[in-house]
């Protein structure tokens, strides 16, 4: 099946300071890419959606100059957590979409950020 | 705005059950439903993806079911066994046009099979 990576697999930062996860469609073109945070033990929210080539549709409550979404490729979408605060310590996964075959969706492995 | 339940929230079996679990979405307009595992800590494991026009698919011991008329799907796990132990979840893909998708997930359910 097809991969999704995410880089890194978890992070720890100071507050205040900025962190780029990477989310890379391995062997296939993505359309879309969306990204999701998770807290624990609840299910993952929506967060973002984002095209290749345009700008990313966030969802109602998600702060659009606090988590910057570049979709620069095909097979590449970057989500930037900017100013990080302890809040914003959660599980991000990333899935990419294609529009070929079933439109199934493939996800990352996830990325842990934690803000100290 | 598309709901999707799990239903139960948490379920804990002896080994060798088998059991289902439900998920109902409240929009039948859905263009397919995917069943996914995640361990603790883990990311998402893809288990089965259902097309609207279908009604089941199969996977080994699983198997999916799809009643898109009555916003209902099930999971079927047979013969369950410890490493099944994982949270499920369900999750439908809408077209919400112009070329975008969206993936709604339910909140999931927690099995725990033991030994």
């Amino acid at each position: 099946g097809a991969v999704v990576s995410q880089h890194p697999s978890w992070v720890i930062c100071k507050s205040g300071t900025s962190v780029k996860i990477e989310c890379r469609s391995l062997d296939f073109q993505a359309t879309t890419m969306f990204w999701y945070r998770q807290f624990p033990k609840q299910s993952l929210m929506l967060m973002a959606t984002s095209n290749e080539g345009s700008k990313a549709t966030y969802e109602q409550g998600v702060e659009k100059d606090k988590f910057l979404i570049n979709h620069a490729s095909l097979t590449l979408s970057t989500l930037t957590v900017t100013s990080a605060h302890p809040e914003d310590s959660s599980f991000y996964i990333c899935s990419a979409h294609t529009s070929a075959g079933w439109h199934e969706q493939y996800f990352g492995p996830g990325t842990r950020l934690t803000v100290t | 705005k598309q709901e999707v339940t799990q239903i139960p929230a948490a379920l804990s079996v002896p080994e060798g059950e088998n059991l289902v679990l439900n998920c109902s979405f409240t929009d039948s307009a859905i263009y397919n439903l995917q069943w996914f595992r995640q361990d603790p800590g883990k990311g998402l494991t893809s288990l089965l993806l259902i097309q609207s026009s279908q009604r089941e698919q199969t996977s080994g011991r699983l198997n999916a079911s799809l009643d898109k008329s009555s916003g209902r799907s099930t999971l079927y796990i047979a013969a369950s066994q410890p490493g099944d132990s994982a949270t499920y979840l369900c999750a439908v893909l809408l077209y919400s046009g112009a070329g975008s998708y969206q993936l709604t997930f339910g909140k999931g359910t927690k099995l725990s099979v033991i030994p």
